[in-house]
């Protein structure tokens, strides 16, 4: 069974400045999915952004970037240029890319709050 | 469009009482899940539908919970006799399709307080 693990229960940071939130997996699968996903006060579940495990290239999008190293099972999350609208909870997820009935499955971490100060 | 919408959006209810969640998916996604976020238990994932089947029923906490699909669109999220450690926000995700590249789009969940 996969697990995902995040060291971070909180973490803040000032507007405008730069934070990394840490995650780290558990698994024997060679190929697979990781995932970060926000959740703000609203509780609804955004995806931030994804990495495909044979992808050596690390996944960007806008201000959210990731650090992966496959080797460590390490899955980190790099938000730049932090905003007021950032503060949520992020969940770090891990998703097999095995087939079978649990194909689909997000596995996820138990997650760092991040507070955004202005 | 619309998302995934859920309701009630919240629930109190007496122990020993049965309760049922329902989930209303995107137009068009085929593939359907259902998680519980606890303060114990963190996020944990329940039961999936692709269609109207649910392959894989083993993330249900206990004979007391079960789920169907119907029409392969809205799911319902049944527990009978609940009890107190049922307490949680239960959310409800679809997706087009059942892959890793099929983003699962969340509802706002149900919160769930089981007096």
């Amino acid at each position: 069974a996969q697990t995902v693990t995040q060291s971070q229960p909180e973490m803040s940071v000032q507007e405008a400045e730069t934070v990394t939130l840490s995650c780290t997996y558990d698994t024997s699968e060679n190929n697979y999915y990781l995932f970060w996903y926000k959740q703000p006060p609203s509780r609804q579940m955004i995806l931030v952004i994804r990495q495909e495990a044979y992808k050596q290239q690390n996944a960007t999008e806008n201000r959210f970037s990731v650090n992966f190293q496959k080797a460590a099972k390490s899955f980190s999350l790099k938000i730049s240029d932090s905003q007021l609208g950032d503060t949520a909870m992020y969940f770090c997820a891990f998703m097999s890319s095995a087939g079978g009935t649990s194909y689909g499955k997000l596995t996820f971490g138990q997650g760092t709050i991040l507070t955004v100060h202005p | 469009g619309a998302g995934v919408s859920q309701s009630p959006s919240n629930k109190v209810t007496e122990k020993g009482k049965d309760v049922e969640l329902r989930c209303d998916p995107i137009s068009g996604h085929t593939a359907l899940y259902w998680y519980r976020q606890s303060l114990g238990q963190g996020l944990e994932f329940l039961i999936y539908f692709q269609g109207n089947s649910a392959p894989d029923k083993s993330g249900l906490p206990s004979d007391r919970f079960s789920a169907e699909r119907t029409g392969g669109s809205v799911s319902t999220l049944t527990i009978q006799r609940t009890q107190q450690e049922d307490s949680a926000v239960y959310l409800c995700a679809s997706s087009l399709g059942q892959g890793a590249t099929d983003t699962q789009y969340f509802g706002p969940g149900t919160r769930l307080t089981v007096l």
